[in-house]
């Protein structure tokens, strides 16, 4: 069965660029996260869905990100504009509800 | 905001030993999840833990989930070396919303064969 998917793996941009983030949830599952790590923050929470829908977005830092699901099987995180300190591994996760998170493999991101 | 602390950040042990790690929170979580990442790979998960007092294995590996509801701690035992990885905690189920998880800052395990 296939996981989570997301893409691109890897993306360097330089401070200012848009960058999407896209993300393809487990078929079945209605629920979506969006986290983020980093050496100094670990895995945080940014965003989550459930059908389609934004539950809890406290987490996304600031107006720079935004996030969407258009339909079940697909879902953008948006940086606009790019800084460096967004640089980071940015993970997508789904469920069917309950705690168990099934992690795609993680978007790798620099921004120079 | 919810914190965990997770201990170590680090270890480094002989193939065969024996490895245990723990996590500790100041707030209450109705759920513990123990989850291991591999280099350029998402957070897999390992043992979920339902219930205050709960002991439950998956091979080589037990986690269990702290009376006080506050804390849970994971075991390896004779740890072999592609348990090499980063073994992250994580507590759910607070404030009544189950998805979102707070993850620990993990626990790097090197093998050494």
């Amino acid at each position: 069965d296939a996981g989570v998917i997301q893409s691109p793996r890897h993306e360097v941009t330089e401070m200012g660029q848009e960058v999407t983030l896209r993300c393809k949830p487990i078929s079945g599952h209605d629920y979506l996260f969006w986290y983020r790590q980093t050496m100094m923050r670990g895995l945080e929470l940014l965003i989550y869905f459930n059908n389609n829908v934004p539950i809890d977005d406290s987490g996304m830092p600031e107006d720079r990100f935004s996030a969407k699901m258009p339909n079940a099987s697909f879902s953008t995180l948006k940086i606009q504009p790019s800084e460096p300190r967004d640089s980071a591994v940015y993970f997508c996760a789904s469920n069917e509800g309950g705690v168990k998170l099934f992690f795609g493999e993680g978007s790798r991101l620099t921004v120079l | 905001g919810q914190q965990l602390n997770q201990s170590p950040q680090s270890m480094f042990i002989q193939e065969g030993e024996d490895v245990s790690m723990n996590c500790t929170s100041s707030s209450i979580f109705n759920t513990w999840l123990w989850y291991k990442q591999d280099p350029g790979e998402g957070p897999v998960l390992l043992i979920a833990l339902y219930k205050a007092g709960e002991l439950t294995s998956n091979g080589r590996l037990t986690a269990q989930f702290g009376i006080t509801r506050k804390d849970s701690f994971l075991n390896i035992s004779a740890s072999i070396p592609s348990d090499v990885g980063i073994y992250f905690c994580a507590g759910g189920g607070y404030g009544g919303s189950q998805g979102n998880l707070i993850f620990g800052k993990g626990t790097k395990l090197s093998v050494k064969p």
